[in-house]
């Protein structure tokens, strides 16, 4: 039962490096969701792609551009990292439907130097 | 745009005591759900319990529970006999009744359990 897979799990970039986070779910569903973890400031969604093919803006999309290359697929692209960027990023998909149920990936460590 | 506040960075409890993280947030919808998600040392984030605002009664999972306060937009989590397991973060996040899993979640507190 994988669920929902990140990679990498660590990563150190210089400032002015690009990178993509890789997030996939094999669990058929439609929407996908792209979270920062940030100390006392909680979980704030970055973007968002409610079914394959769409993507919007969440509450801090500035700096980060997202694809949703396929049903599995929702990938966060950083052009070029500043020292904000440091973060712990979160994956997460949802099963649609009432309860909808959000299940999360296990989060990336991103540090910008 | 919906807020939501935890007042608490930390809390400390004594194993199988009870402790109360408290909640409060802001929006105008009338429909809407809030969570407890805890997050131990792994970075896992797990649900913890889920109320639906339309529903009067709290909700309860096991040693969890709520005390959802619609008019006061206030939603505490009390945590009876606590356990050692306990000790995490602990969010507490909104999501709108149309919004898909788009949640907003407070800032978090802390939870040491002491033996």
């Amino acid at each position: 039962n994988a669920g929902v897979t990140q990679t990498p799990k660590f990563q150190v970039l210089k400032t002015g490096q690009s990178m993509t986070l890789q997030c996939a779910q094999d669990m058929n569903h439609n929407s996908m969701y792209w979270y920062r973890q940030d100390p006392g400031m909680g979980l704030r969604l970055i973007y968002y792609s409610a079914s394959e093919g769409t993507t919007d803006k969440g509450e801090v999309p500035n700096g980060y551009n997202v694809s949703r290359l396929n049903k599995r697929e929702f990938s966060l692209r950083l052009e070029s990292a500043a020292p904000s960027q440091t973060s712990v990023y979160f994956c997460a998909s949802s099963t649609g439907g009432e309860p909808e149920k959000l299940f999360f990936g296990s989060g990336t460590q991103l540090s910008v130097l | 745009a919906q807020t939501v506040t935890q007042s608490q960075p930390e809390m400390s409890v004594q194993e199988a005591e009870t402790v109360t993280l408290s909640c409060t947030y802001d929006t105008s919808e009338s429909d809407y759900y809030l969570f407890w998600y805890k997050q131990p040392p792994s970075r896992q984030m797990i649900l913890v319990i889920r109320q639906e605002a339309y529903k009067q009664q709290n909700a309860t999972e096991n040693r969890f529970s709520v005390n959802f306060q619609k008019a006061a937009k206030s939603f505490s989590l009390k945590i009876s006999d606590s356990q050692l397991g306990d000790a995490a973060m602990y969010f507490c996040a909104y999501r709108s009744w149309t919004s898909g899993s788009r949640l907003t979640f407070g800032e978090g507190t802390q939870l040491t359990v002491n033996p």
